[in-house]
């Protein structure tokens, strides 16, 4: 069992560029999770799927932010216009069911800079 | 609105003694679940444990445990037989019961097991 797998692990922008990042949860799993992690903001909860519909993006900035999770084998997480203040651990984790055991477990996150 | 505090910034331990970490958290639903994550220096982020609203039973996961005190709105985190290897982040999470499953984290509070 390979984990959670997230592409690029890093990633540099110049301000205004897009940003994709990639995940692919653990395979089996019905739920995917998108988290964004800065010194300042701590860890905060962005959107979900369950079994590939979005199901909560009432983290998620209103503008240039979208995900998506075209089959079960992976999601994107997409940034248009970077900004500066997008820099951040983005981070995916995934779960096997919804319910009473709904434990998530986390990739190793992408770090975006934005420059 | 859910909301998870922990005001420990940081903590110093020796090692094979126990720590206590804090958490409260706040929230208007009847049925809720608290869990602990650990994320190390690495930057993974490891699933620990978990209290559901309802269980009158503290949990207990190997040298983990916790101290649920509801009326208090409290879980605290005991690490008993500290290692070295403990020497992590803990980050305090709840869910809502009616909230579907996003997961608010708290702060994060710095543990430092020295030998």
């Amino acid at each position: 069992n390979a984990g959670v797998i997230q592409t690029p692990r890093h990633k540099v922008t110049g301000k205004g560029q897009e940003a994709t990042l990639w995940c692919e949860p653990i395979s089996g799993h019905s739920a995917v999770f998108w988290y964004r992690q800065t010194i300042v903001q701590g860890l905060e909860f962005l959107t979900y799927f369950r079994n590939q519909a979005p199901i909560d993006d009432s983290g998620m900035p209103k503008e240039r932010f979208s995900a998506q999770m075209p089959n079960q084998s992976h999601s994107t997480l997409k940034i248009q216009s970077t900004q500066p203040q997008d820099s951040a651990v983005y981070l995916c984790a995934s779960s096997p069911r919804l319910g009473s055991q709904d434990t998530q477990y986390f990739g190793p996150g992408t770090r975006l800079l934005v420059l | 609105a859910q909301k998870v505090t922990q005001t420990q910034t940081s903590i110093s331990v020796m090692e094979k003694t126990t720590v206590t970490m804090d958490c409260v958290y706040e929230t208007q639903d009847s049925s809720y679940f608290l869990f602990w994550y650990k994320q190390t220096a690495s930057g993974e982020i490891v699933f620990l444990i978990r209290q559901d609203s309802y269980k009158k039973e503290n949990a207990t996961v190997g040298h983990y445990s916790l101290n649920f005190q509801k009326p208090k709105s409290s879980i605290g985190l005991i690490i008993t037989a500290t290692q070295i290897e403990d020497s992590a982040v803990y980050f305090c999470a709840m869910r809502e019961g009616s909230g579907g499953y996003k997961v608010v984290f708290g702060s994060g509070t710095r543990l430092l097991v020295s030998p």
